[in-house]
């Protein structure tokens, strides 16, 4: 991934509202993408994850969609909530490799 | 549930000196990686262990080095230091078997001045 500097870019929403993040991955060759979420100060959590030959997942209240022919990855909260305040970071995993390649982080700030 | 553990959590070293970070990863899990975060900027692979094997490496400066012990731990050592090393320090672990599941520690901050 390349440096976003100290200026990630910000989402913010109302509490109870959907949010959606989106994500450019680089490499057509990966074949896992997986949300993380980062609060201050802490490791990145695993949120979900979605094969390459999928183009949608749910799990409870996210939703991740791939979009392969742009390599566009998004990530949509149902129902934001102030405890979803975080920096969310796409990371893709390359065919037959272990490491992840982490995407610029969102900031996502709920506003009661 | 056990996590990944790091040590220290917070060092402070000033330059051309050496550091050295310990990950205890999850217990059965047998891959660890290393990742380093900028402030503000997104991890970034270092390397990782498979086996007590190097089995990936990424954007690690010659001057660190690391390695993974027969009970899994691993150990990042850092010399040299220059203040560009400033970061936060993660490892992460998983099953071999489990590409996806990578567990992070909670990191070690290291600032140098």
């Amino acid at each position: 991934g390349e440096s976003v500097g100290l200026h990630l870019p910000t989402l913010s929403v109302q509490e109870g509202d959907n949010s959606i993040i989106n994500c450019a991955y680089s490499n057509s060759a990966s074949d896992y993408f997986i949300w993380y979420k980062q609060e201050s100060g802490k490791g990145p959590q695993f949120i979900i994850d979605i094969r390459s030959n999928m183009d949608k997942r749910q799990g409870q209240r996210v939703t991740v969609l791939l979009n392969k022919t742009v390599k566009h990855l998004s990530l949509q909260i149902a129902a934001t909530q102030p405890g979803d305040s975080a920096v969310y970071f796409c990371a893709e995993m390359p065919d037959s490799s272990y490491k992840l390649i982490f995407g610029s982080g969102t900031r996502l700030l709920v506003r009661p | 549930a056990a996590g990944v553990i790091q040590s220290p959590r917070h060092l402070i070293k000033e330059k051309r000196e050496t550091a050295t970070l310990k990950c205890y990863p999850i217990p059965r899990h047998d891959t660890v990686y290393w990742y380093q975060q900028g402030p503000g900027q997104d991890p970034q692979f270092l390397i990782s262990f498979y086996e007590k094997m190097q089995s990936d490496k990424g954007s690690i400066p010659d001057r660190f080095s690391a390695q993974q012990f027969s009970d899994y731990h691993s150990e990042l050592n850092m010399s040299s230091l220059e203040l560009g090393d400033s970061a936060l320090y993660f490892c992460a672990s998983s099953t071999r078997d489990s590409r996806r599941g990578q567990y992070f520690g909670p990191g070690t901050r290291l600032t140098v001045t």
